[in-house]
């Protein structure tokens, strides 16, 4: 099943914090994140795996509750390069070569 | 390291044609996933391969196949051409159960 990202839109001036949210209804093993913009291919931020380890770009956090199926993206001091639409795509088994990716979260930066 | 490459960019097709898009991954990546992106539904995931065996299948019609060589590099086909086939097929490289990485894609129009 496809997980659930929330909210599905956010406007933001530079400088300001966004979290974007992805919930699954089945068991994960990893939660990745991607950035799309418009008329590009996504781009992966970061990758969470069960058991804690994380791999991705230092100015992008992100959480994972194993228990709660959730995965959260921590934007801070957003740039305008930051605009874009955020995708999370759950893996539920070691093979993460098959993504189930959510309906994705516009973000806007605004000067 | 060169990244990932997909070939054409763009192909206008009639329906009931079949074509064939091609996918060379990042030098040493072994598993090639292949995503359908439309408006409607999203980023969907086709299928996977990794040394040259079908690892992963999505819930897709036998219309789209695909296979990979043995230099890792991957095609996939779509028989009989329907208009809602119109999409933007991108495929992903990954070394092994990680982060995948996204190629520009092949814009695909079926008139």
């Amino acid at each position: 099943q496809q997980p659930v990202q929330s909210p599905q839109a956010v406007i933001l001036r530079e400088g300001e914090d966004a979290v974007i949210n992805c919930s699954s209804s089945k068991a994960l093993y990893s939660v990745h994140w991607y950035r799309q913009k418009h008329g590009e291919a996504p781009v992966f931020l970061m990758i969470l795996l069960k058991g804690g380890e994380q791999k991705g770009h230092e100015k992008i956090s992100a959480s994972f509750n194993e228990k709660k199926q959730q995965s959260s993206l921590y934007l801070t001091a957003s740039q305008l390069s930051y605009s874009g639409t955020y995708f999370c795509g759950t893996a539920g088994s070691g093979n993460t070569g098959k993504l189930i990716f959510g309906q994705g979260t516009t973000l806007q930066v605004k000067p | 390291k060169a990244g990932v490459t997909q070939t054409p960019r763009y192909l206008i097709k009639t329906r009931g044609q079949q074509v064939t898009l091609s996918c060379s991954p990042i030098s040493g990546h072994r598993s090639v996933s292949w995503y359908q992106q439309t408006p409607g539904q999203g980023l969907q995931f086709l299928f996977e391969y990794f040394s040259e065996t079908q690892r992963n299948k999505g819930n897709f019609p036998g219309r789209f196949s695909g296979r990979q060589f043995s230099n890792s590099r991957s095609e996939m086909n779509v028989s009989t051409l329907e208009l809602g086939d119109s999409a933007l097929y991108l495929c992903a490289s990954s070394p092994t159960n990680n982060e995948q990485f996204f190629g520009p894609g092949t814009r695909l129009t079926v008139l």
